[in-house]
Parts: C-alpha cells; structure tokens; sequence
C-alpha cells in the first residue's frame, strides 16, 4: 500500500467553478501537510502548508486536514484558468521524509 | 534569489552512456534533495543531503546512481550506465531545515535513454 493516494484526474472544471482535491494516507504518525502545484514542464511550487489538524485559507485556497479519517483537501474557489495545473500533495511525520501523491491534473475551461 | 538551478535542461543519451545532472541549491539551505518523476510512480525521492553529508540514500533504485554533494553551493547525481528505464524527469530541491515550510524545487532535468 503507497503512503500517500491521490486521484490522477483529470478534472475539468469550468471557470468559476469550486474544485475539491483531495488525498488520503495510511501513516497515522503523518503531522506535516502541504499542497504543491505544478505547472507543465516545471517544478513543483508550495501552494499551501498545515501542521496536524484543521483549516487554513489563503485567498482563493482553502486546505483542509482530518487525521482521524486520514485525508486532505485543497478548495479553490472562484476558479481560473490560471489556475490549471498538477497539484500534489505531500506529508511527513516529524524527522522523516515527505511523502508525495501521484498529483491530480486540473484543467479550468474559460 | 535565483533559486534552485539545474542543469541541463534536457538530457538526450544512448544506452550505456554515463550522465551527469547538476544542482546549484539556494544559499542558505541546509538540505538539498533529489527527486524522480515519472507518471506511474510520481514522485520519488532519490537521496538527501543534510549540510553536505548524505542522509539517506534508500530511494536510490541501484548502484548504477550515485550522488555527491562537495560543498553547499552544488550537487550531481550520475547515472553509470544508463538505460531506457531511467528516462524520467529529475528534480534537485532544496531547503531550510527540514522542509516543514516546504521545499524549493529547481525546473528538472528531462532525461531520456535511447
């Protein structure tokens, strides 16, 4: 079983539309959250970061942890065609590495 | 801050052949990771670096990959030698501490083996 799941997509959304990423794992030791977001042909880039539970907001972006069912969400709201991309997700228990999803691929339709 | 540098961009090899990629980490970071992505297994850490000294090196698929890290303004990883399976896209990261605030990735090397 991987560490970390995460449905590949594609997803497809229109512009404006609310979109739901979300990640599950199986490491109950998992305290470190982040969402990465990868544009085509570049490096992945940090979106957002939590520590253990709960809700964090930047912006159009709205991160999302539950520990006791073992999953994270990324929101985004009021969505753009900007905002097309791979995004992944990634966690670490404390002194450990971090580990990835296989990313989700978004695409905002204008 | 130019960020984390890589080099080459692309990489085109024959079978066989010994390939070199190159990371410049930002200043100041005391962690330098590397990183391999394909689509079937995403991404994969290679080896981390933790001021110059490897740290773990398990991610590393066999002794045809090796990593060094001479001082903390640059790291190659080699592949020696090369095939096909290897092609993949490379990634060299960097960070402060850890990497609990996250980590900086530089834009990969795409690597193909013919």
């Amino acid at each position: 079983q991987k560490e970390v799941e995460q449905d590949p997509g594609p997803l497809s959304v229109p512009e404006g539309a609310i979109v739901s990423l979300n990640c599950t794992y199986s490491n109950s030791a998992f305290q470190y959250f982040m969402w990465y977001r990868q544009y085509s042909r570049k490096g992945p880039e940090l979106l957002m970061y939590t520590y253990s539970s709960g809700n964090k907001e930047d912006g159009r972006f709205t991160a999302q942890v539950d520990k006791s069912s073992k999953y994270i969400s990324l929101f985004i709201r009021d969505s753009q065609p900007s905002d097309s991309a791979t995004y992944l997700c990634a966690m670490s228990a404390p002194g450990n590495q971090f580990y990835f999803g296989t990313g989700t691929s978004l695409t905002v339709i204008p | 801050d130019a960020g984390v540098i890589q080099s080459p961009r692309h990489e085109v090899t024959e079978m066989g052949q010994e390939v070199t990629l190159r990371c410049k980490p930002i200043s100041g970071h005391d962690y330098l990771f590397w990183y391999r992505q394909t689509m079937m297994r995403g991404l994969e850490l290679l080896i981390y670096f933790n001021n110059n000294v490897p740290i773990d090196d398990s991610g590393m698929p066999e002794d045809r990959f090796s990593a060094k890290m001479p001082n903390a303004s640059f790291s190659t990883l080699k592949i020696q030698p090369s095939e096909p399976r290897d092609s993949a896209v490379y990634f060299c990261a960097s960070s402060r501490g850890q990497g609990y605030y996250g980590y900086t990735f530089g834009s990969g090397t795409r690597l193909t083996v013919v």
